[in-house]
């Protein structure tokens, strides 16, 4: 079975300038979650979705949007880009049952550049 | 809030054991997570504890203490592989699915 997928694998991209990250889960999976990595740090929550519905958002500013389609594939814009966003961006899927584990399961990452 | 603690890194000789710790403040704790990371990949689900007690799973054993807010990742019989970040993560009661990660622990192994 595939895990899960993002695409781009990397980016490149100036200040000012908008993003789109895209995001496939697991077969079965009905919930994603977007994580923003910086160099040396764990994981930061950004936003989680089940069934296209919005269930969490993180301390993150209104430049960074996020959409969950039918198909349970994801996106992730970021508008307005800073420097401070080159990060390594990690979309996670799980089933997305309360209760019990839901582990999160994570895709390889897009690595965004802001130049 | 949360908080989060792990050591920032640790030495240890192949064969051996370590032991790497996570302290944690929350309110409505459910659930902590270890994940290993290697540079340049993404995390991978090494144990889940939710309840007190050990969870073992091969060479890697997860320990929780909720009343002290505490939990440890003991990985045995070490490897040259095991050279990774090891990620400890909270999830908490009304926040979804969403994870607090820690910082990370950088472990090395050494011959």
């Amino acid at each position: 079975d595939a895990g899960v997928t993002q695409s781009p694998t990397h980016l490149i991209k100036t200040r000012g300038q908008h993003v789109t990250l895209r995001c496939s889960p697991i077969s079965g999976h009905k919930s994603v979650s977007w994580y923003q990595q910086v160099l040396g740090q764990g994981p930061q929550f950004i936003f989680q979705y089940y069934e296209k519905e919005e269930r969490g958002r993180g301390n993150f500013p209104d430049r960074f949007s996020a959409r969950q389609f039918p198909n349970y594939s994801s996106e992730l814009n970021v508008n307005a880009l800073l420097l401070g966003d080159s990060a390594l961006y990690l979309c996670a899927s799980s089933l997305g049952r309360t209760g019990g584990t839901d582990t999160q399961y994570f895709g390889p990452g897009t690595r965004l550049t802001v130049l | 809030g949360q908080n989060i603690d792990q050591p920032t890194e640790m030495t240890a000789t192949e064969g051996a054991i370590v032991q790497i710790n996570c302290t944690y403040q929350t309110s409505g704790f459910n659930g902590l997570f270890w994940y290993q990371q290697h540079a340049g990949e993404a995390p991978t689900f090494l144990s889940y504890n939710v309840l007190d007690g050990l969870e073992e799973k091969g060479r890697f054993s997860s320990f929780l203490s909720r009343s002290k807010g505490y939990s440890y990742l003991l990985l045995k019989e070490l490897q040259m592989k095991d050279s990774a970040s090891y990620l400890c993560a909270v999830r908490s009661t009304g926040g979804g699915n969403k994870l607090t990660f820690g910082t990370g622990t950088q472990l090395k192994v050494e011959l």
